[in-house]
């Protein structure tokens, strides 16, 4: 079946550094791919999102570049702030045989930033 | 404000009892969804339902049921036939069929077997 694969964490980095969280898939068919974000004690929030391949999503600072040929859509932001701590999560649209959209998720990589 | 409510926040648990964790979303949403996650496995789809009286088993189905006798509530019970059930849950929602379409998530439910 479809799966996500993404780095393992934690990403340890000093504030205004420049981040990049690798997310590889893959997929039968031509998922829509999304990053969602987790704040300590909280649920997900959807963080950004591409539906189709050269696609790029982008939010608060982070983007990610749908690439079909290396089956890849990583996260990056230039500069990264204290705020942006939390764990990190790459997903895919599954729909199997049912017509009808499931998410599979990375196991998720926890960010830390330090002032 | 829309959103989703799960209840409770934390739950303990002994072993061989039954509990239930409720989900409740004034979204208007058709699909509604629970997960499991535990460290290091990210989140893993117990079951799904995308409209009422209807749900579908997701990948680890053994030892959880569910109803959805309305379209705002989706309640999840833990069966002591569940041999794991110290987790983190989720419930989350969507709009049936939508392509590329985003889910909305609760704030979580952790449950503790002691």
């Amino acid at each position: 079946g479809d799966s996500v694969t993404q780095m393992e964490g934690p990403v340890t980095l000093s504030e205004e550094a420049f981040l990049t969280i690798n997310c590889t898939y893959t997929a039968t068919g031509y998922p829509s791919l999304f990053w969602y974000v987790q704040y300590p004690g909280e649920g997900l929030q959807l963080l950004l999102k591409a539906t189709k391949a050269d696609d790029k999503g982008s939010n608060k600072g982070f983007e990610a570049t749908y690439r079909k040929e290396t089956t890849s859509f990583h996260l990056e932001k230039g500069s990264v702030q204290v705020s942006d701590s939390a764990v990190y999560f790459c997903a895919l649209s599954d729909e199997g045989n049912t017509g009808f959209q499931k998410l599979v998720f990375g196991t998720g990589t926890r960010l830390l930033v330090s002032p | 404000d829309g959103g989703i409510t799960q209840s409770p926040k934390y739950l303990f648990r002994k072993e061989g009892q039954n509990v239930t964790l409720s989900c409740e979303q004034n979204l208007n949403h058709d699909a509604m969804y629970w997960y499991r996650q535990d460290p290091g496995q990210g989140l893993r789809l117990i079951y799904y339902s995308q409209i009422v009286n209807d749900f579908q088993k997701g990948d680890i189905a053994e030892g959880y049921s569910v109803s959805r006798e309305k379209k705002e509530s989706f309640p999840l019970t833990v069966t002591s036939a569940q041999k794991n059930p110290t987790a983190f849950y989720l419930c989350a929602s969507s709009i049936t069929g939508s392509l590329g379409g985003e889910l909305f998530f609760g704030e979580g439910s952790r449950l503790t077997v002691l």
